[in-house]
């Protein structure tokens, strides 16, 4: 059965950082590409970033909206899969998920969430 | 980025049809892209439904009823979710979806109401 569970999330002041995982099982997590999106509260969806498998050079990807402040990156010897959030802002509140990139483009498996609020 | 618009809500009574629209800017042609759909409900993350790029080139989701199907309106410049047979559990929020570059870009979704 694959499993995404996403942790780390909680209450940060503005300026400050945090670093949310993304634990996998039940697929050869290694060989995938994997994605954050984030949900504020009553919004939509919103793409934050990928990373590419080993084969594809790890290479990274983020939305406009966060480069330059978020990191993804991954640890396939554990099957985790990272999001370094720096200088983070009120508008950064939102419950992000993780999901893997399947064959033709899909994100068929995604994670329950952890939310991350941005106060002070 | 580009930006996808669905309407902000639509409402069908059950056993009715429901027809949701994805458009793409006009500067975005959507025979060039496959179509994602995603369903989600409060509590809940996004489920994937299916995408459609052509009759010879479109996907469903595991588990997903066939009763979900998509399809494009070129001259509209739309991607179309339709839903046959509603039911009150298809109630929920859809978000249609593309990948234009090294980006992916969500629609805002639209909440479907079954009456």
């Amino acid at each position: 059965e694959v499993q995404l569970v996403e942790s780390g999330g909680g209450l940060v002041q503005p300026g400050g950082s945090l670093k949310l995982s993304c634990a996998a099982s039940g697929f050869t997590f290694s060989g995938s590409a994997m994605h954050w999106v984030r949900q504020a509260s009553g919004k939509g969806l919103e793409w934050v970033g990928r990373i590419r498998s080993k084969a594809n050079s790890y290479a990274t990807a983020y939305a406009a909206s966060v480069k330059g402040r978020f990191t993804i990156s991954r640890d396939d010897s554990k099957n985790t899969a990272y999001l370094q959030m720096n200088s983070l802002k009120t508008e950064d509140t939102a419950v992000y998920y993780c999901t893997r990139r399947a064959a033709a483009g899909v994100f068929d498996y995604w994670g329950q969430g952890t939310l991350v609020t941005v106060s002070s | 980025q580009p930006v996808l618009t669905q309407p902000p809500s639509s409402s069908a009574s059950p056993g009715e049809s429901a027809r949701l629209t994805c458009t793409l800017p006009s500067d975005i042609n959507v025979g060039s892209y496959n179509i994602y759909w995603y369903q989600q409900k409060p509590g809940s993350p996004p489920r994937y439904l299916l995408y459609y790029y052509s009759d010879s080139d479109k996907g469903q989701g595991s588990g997903v009823p066939s009763r979900f199907s998509g399809s494009k309106d070129a001259s509209a410049n739309t991607g179309i979710l339709l839903i046959s047979g509603l039911q009150s559990e298809d109630e929920a929020d859809y978000y249609c979806m593309i990948w234009p570059s090294n980006a992916v870009v969500f629609g805002g979704g639209t909440k479907l109401t079954v009456l």
